[in-house]
């Protein structure tokens, strides 16, 4: 989707360092979703942020949302092998529960 | 209940066939989306349901294909006249009303196309 942008296209960081992935709208936001993705199989759900300034935790991912800027950024702390895959960003732009996507961050861990 | 269901996981046709997938939701849910993947991007939004009815189709979405939840539960794609463009891996997920706990994707069905 044009109207979401991953940053960075790929990523390819040491197993315990820290990294963010960035998913900017080019229109309001009426919900942020965050999904992962293994190679290959369907998506999981990380979480959803729906309110400026929310921030959400699931394990060591933590995703912040700014309405303002309708961006949202996904930290991971201490990387591991298993956090490895494509994270996708998707949101409802339209008010309809409907969630378009952006085109995904491939994260690969070194060992 | 074991999650969204889709069938078959793989399928490979000659160009010019017809296929049908079909995806099994999370009982409880009343909406019913499509997705298409291909290689490096996103899902691309093809069509969605609630219960029966189907609320909205992609313009991308050409007149060859075609979706039905004939009865608010399992859901069916068709694609007449199978391209090679269209190889990609369809996905199918469910969710409640509002979606606040995010779609429960299943794991796809990859399409090719020889």
């Amino acid at each position: 989707s044009q109207e979401l942008e991953q940053s960075p296209q790929s990523l390819i960081v040491q197993e315990g360092k820290n990294l963010t992935i960035n998913c900017t709208s080019s229109k309001t936001l009426y919900g942020l979703y965050w999904y992962k993705q293994k190679y290959g199989e369907g998506l999981i759900f990380l979480m959803m942020l729906q309110k400026g300034g929310e921030e959400k935790s699931h394990e060591k991912i933590t995703a912040k949302l700014d309405e303002k800027k309708q961006q949202s950024s996904l930290h991971i702390t201490a990387s591991q092998p298993s956090h490895a895959g494509i994270y996708l960003c998707g949101a409802d732009i339209d008010r309809d529960d409907k969630i378009i996507f952006g085109k995904g961050t491939r994260l690969h861990i070194l060992p | 209940d074991t999650g969204v269901s889709q069938d078959p996981r793989h399928k490979i046709t000659k160009r010019g066939q017809n296929v049908t997938f079909r995806c099994d939701p999370i009982s409880e849910h009343n909406r019913l989306y499509w997705y298409r993947q291909t290689l490096g991007q996103g899902p691309e939004f093809l069509t969605y349901f609630q219960n029966e009815a189907q609320l909205e189709k992609s313009r991308l979405l050409s007149d060859r294909f075609s979706a039905e939840r004939p009865k608010g539960s399992f859901s069916t794609l068709e694609i007449q006249r199978t391209e090679q463009g269209d190889s990609a891996m369809y996905l199918c997920a469910s969710s409640f009303l509002r979606g606040s706990d995010g779609y429960t994707f299943g794991s796809g069905t990859r399409l090719t196309v020889v």
